[in-house]
């Protein structure tokens, strides 16, 4: 059974640019939700998507939007990139409506973007 | 909006030694509350969870129970290992229209030969 997968593992960009990260949910999922994770830092909700659509959104900018596929999985783009966003980005994918898994998340292994 | 608040680290300790991080929460309603393990280099493993009050979630030698009246959730474990060295994440989950995981900041561990 194929947990969560991301892509690229790592990636360096520079100030201004923009970026893509992609991420599969485990077999079964049918929700993504997205987090940044800065060094020493518990991880922030970004956002959750659900059946293609936002569903929720965190204390982000514009500049962080995403996309979620028929096939459940999904991406975070990043425009305009600030030394700030350099970070841990983790995707994870749950069961939307499954009272006995209420909540319960699982995490891919992420993706470190360095901005320069 | 709903928050959580971790026995701040790094705790270190020695092989078989006794394990209690501190866990407490505030939240709209009864969250569901979970132990998130995460080694160097990867992302978070789920490590247990409780959904009501009084529920107590165990797994690997690590348990936690949901304690309503001090809104807490601590993680204990008898004896450590050098293996379970990593980061520690409470975090809780409120449903009913809010989708996301709030974490704490998270509870370095080392544990020693």
């Amino acid at each position: 059974d194929a947990g969560v997968t991301q892509s690229p593992t790592h990636l360096i960009k520079t100030r201004g640019q923009q970026v893509t990260l992609r991420c599969s949910p485990k077999s079964g999922h049918d929700t993504v939700s997205w987090y940044q994770q800065a060094l020493g830092q518990g991880p922030q909700f970004i956002f959750q998507y659900y059946e293609e659509e936002e569903r929720q959104r965190g204390n982000f900018p514009d500049r962080f939007s995403g996309h979620q596929f028929p096939n459940y999985s999904s991406e975070l783009n990043v425009n305009a990139l600030l030394l700030g966003d350099s970070a841990l980005y983790l995707c994870a994918s749950s069961l939307f409506s499954t009272r006995a898994s209420v909540g319960e998340q699982y995490f891919g292994p992420g993706t470190r973007l360095t901005v320069t | 909006g709903d928050s959580v608040t971790q026995m701040e680290g790094p705790v270190t300790l020695s092989e078989e030694a006794f394990l209690t991080i501190n866990c407490t929460y505030t939240a709209t309603g009864y969250p569901s509350l979970f132990w998130y393990v995460q080694y160097p280099g990867e992302g978070l493993q789920l490590l247990l969870k409780a959904t009501k009050a009084d529920d107590k979630g165990s797994n690997k030698g690590f348990e936690a129970t949901y304690r309503k009246e001090t809104t807490s959730f601590h993680l204990e474990k008898g004896s450590v290992q050098v293996s379970d060295s990593a980061v520690y994440f409470c975090a809780a989950y409120s449903g009913a229209g809010s989708y996301q995981l709030t974490f704490g900041k998270g509870t370095k561990l080392s544990v020693i030969p």
